[in-house]
């Protein structure tokens, strides 16, 4: 059984702090790893995906990955009240192929003002 | 550029009626999900299509059936509702792995 694995929380970070989320998954061979954020009320929308082990910057937001220890997380700098929301990982097994991915149960983050 | 549409938004059925669940999406994606979400329990898979004319069983297929009529649309049909399948349906599209979701459909079973 696969599985993907993060804190429910909630998270509560200071306005303009740094946010760190993190998860763990089970299959070694996994390839494909993402971060989805999920408003209140809202569908899930992707706002990183990373392939590769290191670091992948993308304005406020920074994936990293380590395939030997299985782990993926997300930074959030300088937190806003608006990042204020579930945070979903994912996980696929073969980058170039559109396959069925797990998400984990998600991570709640709130922003304090 | 519509991107995922769901049709209705919110539902509600009484115990043994049937409806369908519409999805379309306009981005060419040749893959295609439906996954319901309740609370606790986080995104669980109900049917995928890989392609036009495929479609395989997810995580939790019992009671649900579905038809992918084209290359954009894939629908999810309820034969006979139950309680247990109040919940939060989103439809999703996908391109190399990266899924876009559709705004999701609020049904309730009474």
């Amino acid at each position: 059984q696969k599985e993907v694995e993060q804190n429910s929380g909630p998270l509560s970070v200071p306005e303009g702090a740094i946010a760190s989320l993190n998860c763990t998954y089970s299959d070694r061979g996994s390839q494909s790893f993402f971060w989805y954020r999920q408003y209140s009320g809202k569908s899930p929308e992707l706002i990183m995906s990373i392939y590769s082990n290191g670091d992948k910057e993308d304005g406020r937001f920074t994936a990293q990955l380590n395939k030997a220890s299985q782990y993926v997380s997300l930074l959030i700098r300088d937190s806003q009240p608006s990042d204020s929301a579930t945070y979903l990982c994912a996980v696929n097994g073969i980058w170039n192929r559109d396959d069925k991915i797990i998400f984990g149960k998600g991570t709640r983050l709130h922003i304090l003002p | 550029n519509a991107g995922v549409t769901q049709t209705p938004k919110f539902q509600v059925l009484k115990t043994g009626q049937s409806m369908t669940l519409q999805c379309a999406q306009d981005m060419n994606h040749n893959s295609m999900y439906w996954y319901r979400q309740d609370p606790g329990m986080g995104l669980r898979l109900i049917y995928y299509s890989a392609s036009e004319g495929t479609t395989d069983k997810g995580e939790v297929p019992n009671g649900y059936n579905v038809s992918r009529l084209n290359k954009r649309e894939f629908s999810l049909r309820l034969e006979s509702a139950a309680p247990s399948q109040t919940s939060v349906y989103f439809c999703a599209s996908s391109s190399y792995n990266e899924q876009f979701f559709g705004p999701g459909t609020r049904l309730t079973v009474l």
